[in-house]
């Protein structure tokens, strides 16, 4: 069956830092991934979108890495700031009239 | 800015009432969703729709509809609320399939069912 894997276990990194985050995938093809932010209690924000023939995508200090050999997406913001301090949701989009599929998201706090 | 309002930000229902929540989007997006989010299961697509009175079930339709009478609002019903469906719902939207786009959700309404 499809499965998506994001770290879940909270993710602490000190203010300055890159924070990396993890989305592992198997048994999917999909030809985009997005990742979100969400904040305690409201709804996901889009951050970033990668089609499978990119292999980075970048925003300010956001970039984005896709490995569809690994079956893997990496998530970095540089020079991590405490107000990075949120959940961080990959999603995988086979395309067409296909749904997506989001992970369960990592927690990242970024420590002052 | 696209918006996606939810009517309500907290809901608290009793076993078996119809319960009613209703989704509006003002950016003449075609599609519409609808999942719950619970701790540790992440967002699940509940059922969705590409056009008007169009749906598609999702993962887990079982004991929800829906309603998609106007292109901006879709409308989530439980028709006999149950205490397994206290959750976080939230409602997204997108322009059309076919491209890679991403999706606006809303504010989410934390439903409890006692």
């Amino acid at each position: 069956s499809q499965k998506i894997e994001q770290n879940s276990e909270a993710l602490n990194i000190q203010e300055g830092k890159t924070a990396t985050l993890t989305c592992n995938y198997t048994n999917y093809s999909p030809a985009y991934l997005q990742w979100y932010r969400q904040d305690p209690g409201r709804g996901p924000v889009f951050l970033l979108l990668i089609r499978e023939n990119e292999k980075e995508k970048r925003k300010e200090r956001l970039k984005v890495t896709f490995d569809t050999t690994l079956k893997q997406s990496l998530f970095h913001i540089t020079a991590s700031q405490p107000a990075d301090s949120a959940t961080y949701l990959c999603a995988l989009d086979p395309g067409g009239y296909q749904k997506v599929t989001f992970g369960i998201g990592t927690k990242l706090q970024v420590i002052p | 800015d696209v918006k996606v309002t939810q009517s309500s930000r907290y809901l608290v229902k009793r076993t078996g009432e119809k319960v009613f929540l209703e989704c509006v989007q003002d950016m003449d997006h075609e599609n519409m969703f609808w999942y719950r989010q619970d701790p540790g299961l992440g967002l699940r697509l509940i059922y969705f729709s590409y056009d008007v009175k169009m749906k598609e079930k999702g993962d887990i339709p079982e004991g929800y509809s829906v309603s998609r009478e106007k292109k901006e609002r879709f409308s989530l019903i439980l028709e006999s609320a149950s205490t397994n469906q206290t959750s976080m719902y939230l409602c997204a939207s997108s322009p059309s399939f076919g491209r890679a786009y991403e999706q606006y959700f809303g504010p989410g309404t934390r439903l409890t069912v006692t």
